[in-house]
């Protein structure tokens, strides 16, 4: 089963810009990897952010953003409130297997 | 609007077996899938497979594979997610999610049920 990297955690500054990555042990992510971001704050179920590498939801706050970054997707923050620390994971699907990323701590500081 | 609801937290012996359920309401059950995803405490989340309540059809995720039933009752529009053969590996969070085309596939999640194993 493919493995599904992420940076262990991040901190950014109120106000500030951050990226968070979401590589693959199979090579380059693209879009047919349909990469999803989740958003979890402590004691939460997960939110969706992202689906389908850059769609957004109702809810989904328009400081997010998602792309591919070179090989990887990318969720980027712009503009980081304080409610924004929270935990991050990505999902890909590889032709319908989904693996979840090892999720990146976000600490807004 | 779109809810699934959960069973409550349970607590289990080593060895035996779970069956943790996810009602849902607000859209149409049989036009979906439920997935399902746990959450060791302090970990990530993993995920273990999805169902299609329409057709009964599965997926399982490799790790899970012979250990892990899921299964639907349309009839009062629940999923069921079943694990044998407990360890202390197993004890999570496990949530359901609903699945479906790309735009749907993960948008509503339930709250988690808490599963502890004890030996």
């Amino acid at each position: 089963q493919a493995v599904v990297t992420q940076e262990p955690s991040l901190t950014v500054s109120p106000g500030g810009t951050v990226t968070l990555t979401c590589g693959s042990s199979t090579g380059a992510v693209t879009n047919s990897h349909y990469p999803y971001w989740f958003q979890q704050k402590p004691g939460q179920a997960p939110r969706t952010l992202i689906y389908d590498t850059t769609k957004k939801h109702s809810w989904t706050p328009a400081r997010f953003s998602g792309s591919l970054l070179g090989d990887k997707a990318a969720l980027t923050l712009s503009g980081a409130q304080p409610e924004d620390e929270a935990d991050y994971y990505c999902l890909l699907s590889y032709y319908g297997v989904r693996v979840f990323g090892g999720g990146t701590k976000v600490t807004v500081l | 609007q779109v809810q699934l609801e959960q069973s409550g937290a349970d607590v289990q012996k080593s060895g035996a077996s779970v069956k943790v359920s996810c009602r849902a309401s607000g859209y149409s059950f049989t036009g979906t899938y439920i997935h399902w995803v746990r959450q060791a405490p302090t970990k990530g989340l993993e995920y273990m497979g999805r169902i299609s309540p329409n057709t009964g059809s599965t997926e399982y995720a490799q790790k899970f594979q012979g250990r892990v039933t899921l299964s639907t009752d349309t009839s009062i529009r629940t999923a069921y997610m079943e694990l044998q053969s407990l360890t202390s590996g197993d004890t999570a969070i496990y949530y359901c999610a609903r699945g479906g085309p790309v735009a749907l596939d993960f948008d509503y999640w339930g709250l988690g049920t808490l599963i502890t194993v004890s030996s």
